[in-house]
């Protein structure tokens, strides 16, 4: 079966460096992936998708690369802020599914 | 345009009672997903419908679960007889289309008493 792994350590830097998340997957390469945020008590909000066929997509301070021979996605921001301390949700969609496995996140703490 | 809405926010119940859950999608958004998660767990698909039909229900638990999305109101997601470990948040989420981002509600905690 597919398997994500996200780094469960939590994942604390200086306000104002660039925070580098991992998603790992296994098996099969995902027909895209898509980055979560979600914060304590809220439901996640979408950032960013990429597709099987993209290497790097970006939106503002957000970047996500997919290489898919690594089988791996990093999802950075840049110029971090105290306010983009929350849990941050790896999922990919496999081609023909119809439903997205998520990893179980990776804490962010940015500090002053 | 308002987002997805989940109600209740909180809900709790004792052993053996019924708990239903209810998500209106985004307007426009024929797609719906529900998702469990469990604490230090993550997200787990439960169910996938879109308008009237159950397409992929492959995370459902056999027994005790249902779900439907009538072609009026919103979209039901029932748990029969509830036991302890039923206790989790539930999120629901929709899209416009099969393949895109999906649109996360705020959630009901469902507590089991």
């Amino acid at each position: 079966s597919q398997k994500i792994e996200q780094n469960s350590e939590a994942l604390n830097i200086q306000e104002g460096k660039t925070a580098t998340l991992t998603c790992n997957y296994t098996n099969y390469s995902p027909a895209y992936l898509q980055w979560y945020r979600q914060d304590p008590g809220r439901g996640p909000v979408f950032l960013l998708l990429i597709r099987e066929n993209e290497k790097e997509k970006r939106k503002e301070r957000l970047k996500v690369t997919f290489d898919t021979t690594l089988k791996q996605s990093l999802f950075h921001i840049t110029a971090s802020q105290p306010a983009d301390s929350a849990t941050y949700l790896c999922a990919l969609l496999w081609g023909g599914g119809n439903k997205l496995t998520f990893g179980t996140g990776t804490q962010l703490k940015v500090e002053l | 345009n308002a987002g997805v809405m989940q109600n209740p926010r909180h809900l709790v119940r004792r052993r053996g009672q019924e708990a239903r859950l209810r998500c209106s999608p985004m307007k426009g958004h024929s797609h719906v997903y529900w998702y469990r998660q469990l604490p230090e767990e993550g997200l787990k698909f439960m169910v996938y419908l879109q308008k009237e039909n159950i397409i992929d229900e492959s995370g459902m638990p056999k027994e005790r679960f249902s779900a439907e999305f009538p072609k009026e109101g919103p979209s039901i997601l029932r748990i029969q007889q509830v036991v302890r470990g039923d206790s989790a948040a539930y999120f629901c989420a929709s899209s416009p289309q099969q393949d895109n981002e999906q649109f996360f509600g705020p959630g009901t905690r469902l507590t089991v008493l």
